[in-house]
């Protein structure tokens, strides 16, 4: 069936540093993938989208690009920042009435 | 412009009860979708309600149920409570369905924990 599968959490960094959370996907057709972010005490917010191979998603400078060959769609920020700690959500979905979650990793950027 | 808003934020039930959630989607927005997330994971699709109808359901028992009212505010309710159903429940309103376009705004969750 189909189903996202993201790296292992909690993620600490510190501020200014590289960010790579992995996403891979397993999937009978062709979804469009998300990253939703959660902060702490809130609901989830759509941070990027894509809806076909190829295309790069991006917003509050993070990226990620569907992979289609590698069933990927990693999340990158070039520098992280205190406010970016949370949880991040990869998906799919193939219709946008049922979407399909990964477990969620945390990330923590220290000052 | 009022985000999704939901009721209770916390719930405390025991094994065997009955629980109503409540949801008010996003204004303008005629779609709501329900997931549990489970402590440490990530939400799962409950079912979701489009136009007063159930147009799509995830893989849970008939005794989660669910309504839509003409305003597009919804209720989810779970019967014969038992305690796997403890989770944070969250709610997801979006304006249509069946596409990906359509960006589902989710409110901050209702969290039920049955003893």
């Amino acid at each position: 069936g189909d189903s996202v599968t993201q790296m292992e959490g909690p993620v600490t960094l510190s501020e200014e540093a590289c960010l790579t959370i992995n996403c891979t996907y397993t999937a009978t057709g062709y979804p469009s993938l998300f990253w939703y972010v959660q902060y702490p005490g809130e609901g989830l917010q759509l941070l990027l989208k894509a809806t076909k191979a190829d295309d790069k998603g991006s917003n509050k400078g993070f990226e990620a690009t569907y992979r289609k060959e590698t069933t990927s769609f990693h999340l990158e920020k070039g520098s992280v920042q205190v406010s970016d700690s949370a949880v991040y959500f990869c998906a799919l979905t193939y219709t946008g009435n049922q979407f399909y979650f990964g477990t969620g990793t945390s990330l923590t950027v220290i000052p | 412009e009022t985000g999704v808003t939901q009721s209770p934020t916390h719930l405390i039930k025991t094994r065997g009860q009955q629980v109503t959630l409540r949801c008010s989607s996003q204004s303008g927005h005629n779609t709501v979708s329900w997931y549990q997330q489970a402590l440490g994971q990530g939400p799962q699709f409950i079912f979701q309600y489009y136009r007063e109808e159930e147009n799509g359901r995830g893989n849970f028992p008939p005794r989660f149920s669910g309504l839509q009212f003409p305003n597009y505010s919804s209720e989810l309710n779970v019967n014969a409570l038992e305690l796997d159903d403890s989770a944070l429940y969250l709610c997801a309103s979006s304006l249509g369905a069946g596409s990906p376009y359509n960006e589902q705004f989710f409110g901050p969750g209702t969290r039920l924990t049955v003893l």
